[in-house]
């Protein structure tokens, strides 16, 4: 079985200011790794995914995040947020291979004030 | 590009009272989930459906809960007999294959039992 913690429930931050949301895992086996973003109103989206290879894993809107093994952590950063980057971000873990249903963490309320 | 739709956005209900809440997956996708997110709380498993039957389901998904794929489109979940602690929002997610780990999300239903 696999856990996550996201340790801030909520982040404030000023426009253009960078961002770090953090989120380590537990879990036995190997792993995959995700953050998902909720927008308000709306459902959960794919942001970005570790699967396996490089460690660093990037979205097409400025997000990064790392997946540091000896860790257990997969932070998720970026330099510059806007104000529609405001949302809750959520780290998800499953194990690699089989039936890759995720385990959420209970989410960070990233908020962005102009 | 493709998306899981949620119907109906929102459903008020009284207490006792039974709901089915509707899903399209993707049309390729083999694998369908339900998940709920009790208010300011981390989402949950619910239930994995495959191949006309349920694969996994959580501790949650006791017999007041049922699944169906009555035709090649729909996915739903029936709450039978619902109770104060099922508002939540409720997402469906699909994932197209054995191979693919990543699954794709609705934008969810949002249940409220008066």
């Amino acid at each position: 079985a696999q856990s996550v913690t996201q340790l801030d429930s909520q982040v404030p931050v000023f426009e253009e200011a960078p961002v770090e949301l953090r989120c380590n895992y537990s879990s036995s086996v190997s792993v995959y790794l995700f953050w998902y973003v909720q927008y308000p109103n709306q459902g959960l989206q794919l942001l970005l995914k570790y699967l396996s290879g490089s460690t660093l894993v990037k979205s097409i809107n400025g997000f990064e995040a790392e997946f540091n093994k000896s860790q257990t952590s997969f932070h998720l950063r970026k330099p510059s947020v806007h104000i529609s980057d405001t949302a809750e971000y959520f780290c998800a873990v499953s194990g690699a291979g089989g039936s890759y249903i995720p385990t959420f963490g209970r989410g960070t309320s990233l908020i962005v004030h102009p | 590009e493709p998306e899981v739709t949620q119907t109906p956005s929102h459903q008020v209900t009284q207490m006792g009272q039974e709901v089915i809440l509707r899903c399209v997956p993707i049309s390729n996708h083999l694998y369908f989930y339900w998940y709920r997110q009790i208010l300011g709380q981390k989402v949950e498993f619910l239930v994995s459906f495959y191949n006309n039957e349920i694969s996994e389901k959580s501790e949650i998904f006791d017999d007041q809960f049922s699944v169906e794929r009555p035709d090649g489109s729909n996915f739903t979940l029936k709450i039978r007999s619902t109770k104060l602690e099922d508002s939540a929002m409720y997402f469906c997610a699909s994932r197209k294959d054995r191979g693919r780990e990543t699954q794709y999300f609705g934008p969810g239903t949002r249940l409220l039992v008066l």
